[in-house]
């Protein structure tokens, strides 16, 4: 069956270190892969995307990897904040309009 | 700010009650979500309207009802809810389809609580 999982429900980490954050899915074919950050009560918003045929993409202090033998995606935060506590989702869609979201990790940047 | 706006953001209702959730967006996108989100669970796709027409129905209960009206409204009309409907309902909107940009831009969501 079709699977998503991200690494831990929870991640603590100190402030000013990078944050590591895992999706893996299993049965799915995604045309590509995007992260979101929700915040509580609040719609998720969406960080970045990266296509089946891209290793790599970065955005400020933030940068996904995916690698689609591994059947995985890699999300870093560097110089992590507090203000960088949310939930991050990871999110899949395979033929353009159906977008699953895996369980997301809870992330908190301890001061 | 979210450009997509959900009205309203809490809704209390009983089970015999019917009620209606509004979504609007005027980013010119041809694609618009509803997914329905528990407490600490990811959004659960619900329905998809393509160019305003349905295009994914995700096995929803009848009492779940969506419309389009135009390509910028999109509604969820509730009818006989049970308990376990009470959750956050978030819509989003897309460019459409065939687009490969693939982010979505999410309301800030109906509170939903069913009594």
């Amino acid at each position: 069956s079709q699977k998503i999982e991200q690494n831990s429900e929870a991640l603590n980490i100190q402030e000013g270190k990078t944050a590591t954050l895992t999706c893996n899915y299993t049965n799915y074919s995604p045309a590509y892969l995007q992260w979101y950050r929700q915040d509580p009560g609040r719609g998720p918003v969406f960080l970045l995307l990266i296509r089946e045929n891209e290793k790599e993409k970065r955005k400020e202090r933030l940068k996904v990897t995916f690698d689609t033998t591994l059947k995985q995606s890699l999300f870093h935060i560097t110089a992590s904040q507090p203000a960088d506590s949310a939930t991050y989702l990871c999110a899949l869609t395979t033929y353009g309009q159906n977008f699953v979201f895996g369980p997301g990790t809870r992330l908190s940047v301890l001061p | 700010d979210t450009e997509v706006t959900q009205t309203p953001k809490h809704l209390v209702m009983g089970m015999t009650n019917k009620k209606s959730l509004k979504c609007e967006q005027h980013m010119g996108h041809r694609a618009m979500y509803w997914y329905k989100q528990k407490a600490k669970k990811p959004p659960e796709l619900m329905f998809v309207y393509s160019y305003e027409k349905l295009s994914i129905n995700e096995s929803v209960p009848s009492r779940f009802s969506p419309e389009c009206p135009n390509s910028s409204l999109l509604n969820l009309h509730l009818h006989a809810l049970q308990p376990e409907d009470s959750a956050l309902y978030l819509c989003a909107s897309r460019p459409g389809r065939g687009e490969n940009t693939g982010e979505l831009f999410f309301g800030e969501g109906s509170r939903l609580t069913v009594l």
